[in-house]
């Protein structure tokens, strides 16, 4: 069956550091996503991206935090200076039209920040 | 907020056992989802209902939906050690976007 990849699996990184995770989505599905979830907390979504453009994003989605599809494979999030307060497992995932709404999450990447 | 809610919190019961969980959610939605997540893994989809569907049902999983009262439900019959995870409702509206409620931890004695 057809997966949500994502890379790294586990990070740490120094804080004020810029970090970047990476997501191969489903071939073929038009829409990507970035949840977070902070340990022992609730998923949270954080961006959605459509036809190379954030459809929507919440209030989590500073200006730290950007999105871009490089190629036609890679869906990644960069988040430019890093805080404490960003270590949390990051979800990656996807959507295709003809799959009726169902999104499909990647295994997440977690991020700590030291 | 969309947000759905799930209770118990967390439930524990001997294999072979049922389990129910229930969510609780305030706005029209367009769907309800429910995911399963392993600790420390990622969020596998187990079933989405519409808004206009009021059961659906995938293996040992039956899923129900009330839209007059905001609220479904999960029940696993005859469950497994191997079904020990935290379960997710997540109910999307126009955006199809879903929104997660904090979970129901599920332990499932041998």
């Amino acid at each position: 069956e057809p997966e949500v990849t994502q890379t790294p699996s586990h990070q740490v990184t120094q804080m004020g550091q810029e970090v970047i995770l990476r997501c191969v989505p489903i071939s073929n599905h038009l829409y990507f996503y970035w949840y977070r979830q902070i340990l022992g907390q609730k998923v949270e979504f954080l961006v959605s991206f459509y036809n190379n453009e954030i459809s929507e994003k919440s209030e989590i989605f500073d200006d730290q935090f950007s999105v871009e599809r490089p190629d036609g494979s890679n869906f990644t999030l960069k988040i430019r200076s890093t805080k404490l307060e960003d270590s949390a497992m990051y979800f990656c995932a996807s959507r295709g039209q003809s799959s009726g709404n169902t999104i499909y999450f990647g295994e997440g990447s977690w991020l700590t920040v030291v | 907020s969309q947000q759905g809610e799930e209770d118990p919190q967390a439930l524990s019961i001997q294999e072979g056992e049922n389990a129910t969980m229930n969510c609780s959610y305030k706005t029209s939605i367009n769907n309800l989802q429910w995911y399963r997540q392993n600790s420390g893994r990622g969020l596998v989809h187990l079933i989405l209902i519409r808004s206009n569907e009021r059961e659906k049902h995938s293996g040992r999983l039956r899923v129900t939906l009330d839209t007059s009262k905001k609220s479904s439900s999960l029940l696993i019959t005859a469950s497994r050690a191997a079904d020990t995870a935290s379960y997710f409702c997540a109910t999307s509206g126009g955006s199809y976007i879903p929104t997660f409620g904090r979970g129901t931890s599920l332990i499932v004695h041998p």
